[in-house]
Parts: C-alpha cells; structure tokens; sequence
C-alpha cells in the first residue's frame, strides 16, 4: 500500500551542522511530496513541496528534491539553527484522492 | 485571520464524559480532516469530509463522531471518554489537487482523567 518511511529521530546536531533526513514512500501513482514542521505546541506548518519528478523544494533554507528513481524525498539544510529544533515530518499525497500519508516524525534538537 | 482554529484549545476531563471539539476554516477548502497525535508524535487520520460528505472513516472506535454542518465546519464529538483518548487532536483542510497541501490548526489537548 501507499506508505511513507522516515528515519527515527531524535537527532540532535550543534548549531551549524549539516541536517539530512531521510524520506523513503512506496505510491501506487505519481504522488506530491511534502515536508511539515511541527514546532512545540503548535500544529504543523508546510515547509516545503515538491509536486513532481526532479522538483526541488526549498524554505528558509531547507530543501529537499523529488527522486522518482530511488522513491526518495530527504530534507536537508546547510547549517542549522538552535531555532530549527523542532519535529519534522514528510508526507504524501496522491491523485484523485483526499487522503495525505504521513511519515513518523523525526524530532531534531539543535544545541547552542 | 486564522485560516483553521479550534476550539477549545486545552479540554480537561473525567473517564465516562462526552465533549465536543470544533474547527473552522476560513481558506476556502472543500475538504476537511480529524488527526489524532499520539505522545510518540504519530499522526492518525481519523476522519475527511469533502463537501459536507464523509470520505475517510478510518478505524475509529464509534465513539467518535464528525460533524460537518457546512463545508468551513468540522466538528468531532466523542461520547463515553477513555483514558485511552487523551491526545492532541489535529484538525486540517486543504482543497483539491494533488499538488496542494494541508492547513493545519493549532491542535486540542485532550486530557481524560
């Protein structure tokens, strides 16, 4: 079935490091892929999409780029803040249907 | 201008109750949603509606049920409240086509003692 797979968190990076987390789905048709956050309390915001093959998304210096070839849609940042801490989700989201697949969450904590 | 708020935003209970949590949004969207996220952060859709229309009923005990009285309202009602039901319930909407995301709102608390 339609599922998304993302690595267990937490993780947790010093200030500047560099911030991969990977994303793996399994669709039966061409999907949109996306990237939430969820900052403590809050709900979750979108941080970023991509709606095709080889589309890259990016925001506030994350990006992630839509591989058809490997199902794989890995978030990544440069040099990350103590403010980037937070949990992070991908997602899916297939035609003709309402429905979005969500991955686990990975919770990243970034220490000053 | 909030585009999906819920209300209450913290419900305190006892085991046996019945309460109510109510979402609206003021996007536009044809299509609204009922998550529930557990301690370990896993999200679980529990319910869609597409205008006014149940779409999604995922497995969810009968103790909850949605309400949609017109296409900016989601309502989830839950009789007979279980500790096992303490959570944050996430409401969200988004409008058709595949390349369009999910609104989320803030999320409701729900704590049964």
């Amino acid at each position: 079935g339609d599922s998304v797979t993302q690595m267990e968190g937490p993780v947790t990076l010093s200030e500047e490091a560099f911030l991969t987390i990977n994303c793996t789905y399994t669709a039966t048709g061409y999907p949109s892929l996306f990237w939430y956050v969820q900052y403590p309390g809050e709900g979750l915001q979108l941080l970023l999409k991509a709606t095709k093959a080889d589309d890259k998304g990016s925001n506030k210096g994350f990006e992630a780029t839509y591989r058809k070839e490997t199902t794989s849609f890995h978030l990544e940042k440069g040099s990350v803040q103590v403010s980037d801490s937070a949990v992070y989700f991908c997602a899916l989201r297939l035609g003709n249907f309402n429905k979005f697949y969500f991955g686990s969450g990975t919770k990243l904590n970034v220490k000053p | 201008d909030t585009a999906v708020s819920q209300t209450p935003k913290y419900l305190v209970t006892q085991m046996g109750n019945d309460k109510s949590i109510k979402c609206e949004q003021n996007l536009g969207h044809d299509t609204m949603y009922w998550y529930k996220q557990d301690s370990k952060k896993f999200l679980k859709i529990m319910f869609s509606y597409n205008n006014k229309e149940l779409i999604i009923n995922e497995t969810v005990p009968n103790r909850f049920s949605p309400k949609s009285p017109d296409k900016a309202h989601l309502n989830l009602h839950i009789n007979s409240l279980e500790l096992g039901d303490s959570a944050v319930y996430f409401c969200a909407s988004s409008r058709a086509g595949t390349q369009n995301e999910q609104f989320f709102g803030p999320g409701t608390r729900l704590t049964v003692l």
